[in-house]
């Protein structure tokens, strides 16, 4: 199994770019995630899907985040226009279906890096 | 609401030493509790997990976990800590919403450093 794949993995932009980052579930995952880490913040939930559909976003800070699920093997988020305030690791994660035997588990992909300068 | 608490920022060790790191939790219902791992620069890492059964939970890399429901607790430990086992440390708890049930996202806590000194 190849993981949750995400891509870039690094990233450097100016402020007022337009930042995509992408992410490919691990394969018959129903929920997807995605999550900022930063220093100051810790891990925080963005937005997450449930077979594709948008379940909760209550986390996406402002509108300049937006996030979609075409598929059920591609998500992206991305930020217009990009700010310094913005700067963080983005990690996408995917879990299966909901059941006491899973227990939820989510595994996350290796975290795309940015820095907006 | 649903949250969990991990008292230590950091908590440093020697090697060869028993180690802990603290995790107590707030839940309505029963709890599905987890730990993982991020190493520097990399991914969070699932590492066990409590559902239901033994309070005592084995993982992965000699990690076992101790559900206390009396003190809410769900603490890791390892009998011998590695200079390899320094990393950040997250506990998370399902979240879990009255009249909706599972909502199927995890909530974490702030983590924890551990630092393993040779």
């Amino acid at each position: 199994d190849a993981g949750v794949i995400q891509s870039p993995r690094h990233e450097v932009t100016e402020m007022g770019q337009e930042v995509t980052l992408r992410c490919k579930p691990i394969s018959g995952h129903d929920y997807l995630f995605w999550y900022r880490q930063t220093m100051m913040r810790g891990l925080e939930l963005l937005i997450y899907f449930n077979n594709n559909v948008p379940i909760d976003d209550s986390g996406m800070p402002e509108d300049r985040f937006s996030a979609k699920m075409p598929n059920a093997s591609f998500s992206t988020l991305k930020i217009q226009p990009s700010e310094p305030r913005d700067s963080a690791v983005y990690f996408c994660a995917s879990s299966p279906a909901q059941g006491w035997v899973s227990g939820n588990t989510i595994y996350f992909g290796e975290g795309s890096w940015l820095t907006v300068v | 609401a649903q949250s969990v608490a991990q008292p230590e920022d950091q908590v440093n060790v020697a090697e060869g030493n028993p180690l802990t790191v603290k995790c107590t939790y707030s839940v309505s219902g029963n709890p599905y509790l987890f730990w993982y791992v991020q190493y520097p620069n990399r991914g969070l890492q699932f590492l066990l997990k409590y559902i239901t059964g033994d309070n005592l939970v084995k993982g992965s890399y000699g990690f076992e976990a101790e559900f206390n429901k009396s003190q809410t607790s769900f603490h890791l430990k390892k009998p011998s800590a590695l200079v390899s086992d320094s990393a950040l440390y997250f506990c998370a708890v399902r979240d879990f919403l009255r009249g909706s049930g599972n909502t199927g996202k995890l909530i974490f806590g702030q983590g924890t450093t551990l630092q393993v000194k040779p």
